[in-house]
């Protein structure tokens, strides 16, 4: 299996703008988690999915981020409008119940530089 | 609410010392206690956990942690470390979640440098 997809590995946009960070999880996954992770509050949960429901959004920092999930392949991130304050690596993880057993399988992450 | 704690944010060592990455827990419920790894521009990689059984769980390069109860704690140990082994370690406890599955709460993370 090619593992958890991430697009773009790194994106430097300018504040205000548009950001929409793209991620795959590994086929039949049934959970998937956006993190961000910084030096000042390490690696948080922003919001997770089952079976492309959004279950728990509550880490999600405020109304400028929003993520979906139109079908099991597919998730995005996006934050509207961008911040410095934004600059972080997000990752995306999946998992699946059952064969794995509470492993979260990570991609390798954008690194996000907001100017 | 489980949180995670790790003390030391940076941990040197020499090659061929052994190391220990100290991780402490607090949850009201049974637990299950993981290790991930992330080496230098990567995402982070599941390097053991426990579920249940023998506190004593191994990875295959060479680590080890130990799940004690009454201290709750979660150390990561080696015996003898490589320069390979310079990475960040995050200590990491699991919750159940709707649906059968688990979020987790990760640690501030503990920098390995090992050195020559």
């Amino acid at each position: 299996d090619a593992g958890v997809i991430q697009s773009p590995r790194h994106e430097v946009t300018e504040m205000g703008q548009e950001v929409t960070l793209r991620c795959k999880p590994i086929s039949g996954h049934d959970y998937l988690f956006w993190y961000r992770q910084t030096m000042m509050r390490g690696l948080e949960l922003l919001i997770y999915f089952n079976n492309n429901v959004p279950i728990d959004d509550s880490g999600m920092p405020e109304d400028r981020f929003s993520a979906k999930m139109p079908n099991a392949s597919f998730s995005t991130l996006k934050i509207q409008p961008s911040e410095p304050r934004d600059s972080a690596v997000y990752f995306c993880a999946s998992s699946k119940p059952g064969l794995a057993i509470y492993e979260q399988y990570f991609g390798p992450g954008t690194r996000l530089t907001v100017t | 609410a489980q949180s995670v704690t790790q003390l030391d944010s940076q941990v040197p060592v020499f090659e061929e010392a052994p190391v220990e990455l100290r991780c402490n827990y607090s949850s009201s419920v049974s637990v299950y206690l993981f290790w991930y790894v992330q080496y230098p521009n990567q995402g982070l990689q599941l390097l053991l956990k426990y579920l249940s059984g023998s506190t004593l769980v191994e990875s295959i390069n060479g680590f080890e942690a130990e799940f004690n109860k009454s201290q709750t704690s979660f150390h990561l140990r080696k015996p003898s470390v490589h320069i390979s082994d310079t990475a960040e370690y995050f200590c990491a406890v699991s919750e159940s979640i709707p649906g059968g599955g688990n979020k987790l709460t990760f640690g501030t993370g503990t920098q390995l440098k090992v050195e020559l």
